[in-house]
């Protein structure tokens, strides 16, 4: 199993601030989704990045796919508490369409 | 999560007994995955379905899980003679019968309690 790493794995912050999470992985990956959960719901995809070095934005989020496509980064730019959540990156497997997740990140944002 | 609808929500269960847990997956979806979070961790895949085929079940632990998607009706999870340890969420998933196999939408899963 080829894993995902994700890190911080806990963030808290204050309203407004920026952040950023990281997914890295020591193999490459041809795909790369982030999800985000709220507690009690399932996971919502919010973006498949495909091509090394792909940037794709959505709203205040951006988010960045390596050019070795072994990694990807999420940005939030002026945090707010509605951003609150687990953030997970997943991976896809070419055979079988199954998901490897990563550990998640749980970000809290202060009002 | 728009679609894919899971039942029940929450389910309680003693040890011994067992648990069901029913996906109906997206209109116009035909892959079903099944997914188990337990507290303060990611999702672990569990098994890939399409109608009346199981095509990948390596995260299926060996003993009590089995699944299935009939031709007719939901995909269904069965658990049976549950343990302490079985107590998690488990998510169910759909994608269309598309190339994009990876893009899955997920439901708002079963929490599972054994007591």
């Amino acid at each position: 199993t080829q894993l995902l790493e994700q890190s911080p794995q806990f963030l808290s912050i204050q309203e407004g601030e920026n952040l950023t999470v990281y997914c890295n992985s020591s193999s490459v990956f041809s795909s790369l989704q982030w999800y985000r959960q709220e507690p009690g719901e399932g996971p919502v995809l919010l973006v498949t990045v495909v091509t090394g070095g792909e940037v794709k934005k959505l709203k205040r989020l951006t988010f960045q796919f390596g050019d070795a496509r072994k990694d990807s980064s999420l940005h939030i730019t002026a945090a707010q508490p509605g951003d609150t959540g687990l953030y997970l990156c997943a991976r896809g497997s070419s055979n079988t369409g199954k998901l490897i997740f990563g550990q998640g990140t749980t970000l809290q944002v202060k009002p | 999560n728009a679609g894919v609808m899971q039942n029940p929500r929450h389910l309680v269960r003693r040890r011994g007994q067992e648990a069901r847990l029913r996906c109906s997956p997206m209109k116009g979806h035909s892959h079903v995955y099944w997914y188990r979070q337990l507290p303060e961790e990611g999702l672990k895949f569990m098994v890939y379905l399409q109608k009346e085929n199981i095509i990948d079940e390596s995260g299926m632990p060996k003993e009590r899980f089995s699944a299935e998607f009939p031709k007719e009706g939901p995909s269904i999870l069965r658990i049976q003679q549950v343990v302490r340890g079985d107590s998690a969420a488990y998510f169910c998933a759909s994608s269309p019968p598309s190339a994009a196999k990876n893009i899955q939408y997920f439901g708002a899963g079963t929490r599972l309690s054994v007591l």
